[in-house]
């Protein structure tokens, strides 16, 4: 019930395209839903997050949809750049939890010129 | 001006020998902690400390034992190293209120030989 799962493993978009990762989870409890981004030799930084009174939201070419009902949330990186290739942890914690995150297994995505 | 900073950033030991790592935040933040980053980038949380207490602390081997000598730091003891403890070890903080960002250091790639 702890795990969120995260897919795909790794991901090849050309410059200008769309990425879009997802992930999934089983605790009916998590009520926050962050998304970090890691390049190489970095520690984990976080990128956006949502709630789950919402079903989405933007910040610049980063979306994150929230989907309540089937416990699945998305990333979507509109007009990836050759600069967004890192890799993508989602991840998930309860209010009140000591801000324990579980994260995703993550998302080693390549932006091709 | 490194919000979180952890030393030494490599560490590579014999099996069996002890070894630490520092953690240090100049962020203000109350709670701090390690995680682990295995080969295939899984990241998993070992302990958290709020103002120098324990809060979270995971099915960790004993072996590990963290150290907060203040809110601003939090350091890592390893005794008996084992093939296994081979990972990267990062540091994070954040304000234990509701879910806030937790910033993370660069992290300490540990190398048993």
């Amino acid at each position: 019930q702890q795990q969120v799962k995260q897919s795909p493993q790794s991901l090849i978009v050309q410059k200008g395209g769309i990425s879009i990762i997802n992930c999934a989870y089983e605790n009916t409890a998590f009520d926050y839903f962050p998304w970090y981004q890691q390049f190489p030799g970095k520690g984990p930084a976080l990128l956006i997050a949502i709630r789950p009174d919402v079903s989405e939201k933007k910040e610049g070419r980063f979306t994150i949809s929230f989907n309540k009902s089937a416990k699945q949330f998305s990333l979507h990186i509109m007009d990836s750049q050759p600069g967004d290739s890192a890799t993508y942890f989602c991840a998930a914690s309860v209010s009140g939890g000591y801000n324990k995150l579980i994260f995703g297994a993550g998302t080693r995505l390549a932006v091709h010129p | 001006d490194t919000a979180v900073s952890q030393t030494p950033k490599y560490l590579v030991t014999q099996m069996g020998n002890d070894k630490s790592i520092k953690c240090e935040q100049n962020l203000g933040h109350d709670t701090m902690y390690w995680y682990k980053q295995d080969s295939k980038k899984f990241l998993k949380i070992m302990f958290s400390y709020n103002n120098k207490e324990l809060i979270i602390n995971e099915t960790v081997p004993n072996r590990f034992s963290p150290k907060s000598p203040d809110k601003a730091h939090l350091n890592l003891h390893i005794n008996s190293l084992e093939l296994g403890d081979s990972a990267v070890y990062f540091c994070a903080s954040s304000q234990n209120q509701g879910n806030q960002p937790q910033h993370f250091g660069d992290g300490t790639r540990l190398s048993i030989l």
